[in-house]
């Protein structure tokens, strides 16, 4: 157990319906990310946050994507209108102090769209 | 082309054999290297850091080589429990910044 949490573990939903994620990291991490993984494929960069402040974004991120990390500390992220292709499995991982940016992941969630 | 590419394998090794996995990288401007093990439909878990210098932990050992852009993982003395997909994963900046990984190189280890 990293001491990342995510919620929920597994969500089904009908395509077109929104969808949210959450992740806490560890209490005491500044750094956050968010990924998407597809079978057979490494975990593909979303977008991360410093604190509050959301840092990056993957261009590959349609605008049917958001994250937020209002208070620096847990950090969701929702799909709105969704797609079967966005089925996958969401993963966070929370990063230490520079410089040891040590990546500790979550359990994710893993989407399933009908 | 990819920015972070691997080997998928898979590599299939007996016990107690030495397997070393290679991933190369585009981003001449990547500062930080590491690799994760991912076993089947778990979250990827931090295996070790790339340094400079090169770094070892056990029966693991990491290597980097900035002039042609890759790092390498060696593994000895193979143990059953090592199967898995190993990842590798490059960080832009040395204040984290965009993370990249592989598409993982898959290991099975036979008794």
């Amino acid at each position: 157990d990293t001491g990342v949490s995510q919620d929920p573990r597994h969500k089904i939903t009908k395509r077109g319906q929104n969808v949210t994620f959450r992740c806490d990291p560890i209490s005491e991490h500044n750094r956050l990310y968010w990924y998407r993984q597809t079978l057979g494929q490494g975990p593909e960069f979303l977008t991360y946050f410093q604190n509050e402040a959301q840092l990056e974004k993957s261009r590959l991120l349609s605008d049917r994507f958001s994250a937020e990390r209002p208070k620096g500390s847990f950090s969701t992220l929702e799909i709105q209108r969704t797609e079967q292709g966005d089925s996958a499995m969401y993963l966070c991982a929370s990063v230490g102090d520079v410089p040891y940016n040590e990546q500790f992941f979550g359990p994710g969630t893993r989407l399933t769209v009908l | 082309r990819k920015e972070v590419e691997q080997d998928p394998g898979p590599f299939n090794v007996p016990e107690g054999a030495t397997v070393a996995f290679n991933c190369t990288y585009s981003n001449s401007a990547s500062q930080s290297f590491f690799w994760y093990r991912q076993d089947c439909r778990k979250e990827p878990k931090l295996l070790m850091s790339v340094y400079s210098s090169g770094n070892e932990d056990g029966r693991f050992t990491a290597q980097l080589n900035r002039a042609s852009q890759y790092i390498s993982l060696l593994i000895r003395d193979s143990k059953l429990s090592d199967s898995a997909t190993y990842l590798c994963v490059v960080l832009r900046g040395t204040n984290a910044g965009k993370s990249t990984f592989g598409d993982g190189t898959t290991l099975t280890v036979k008794p």
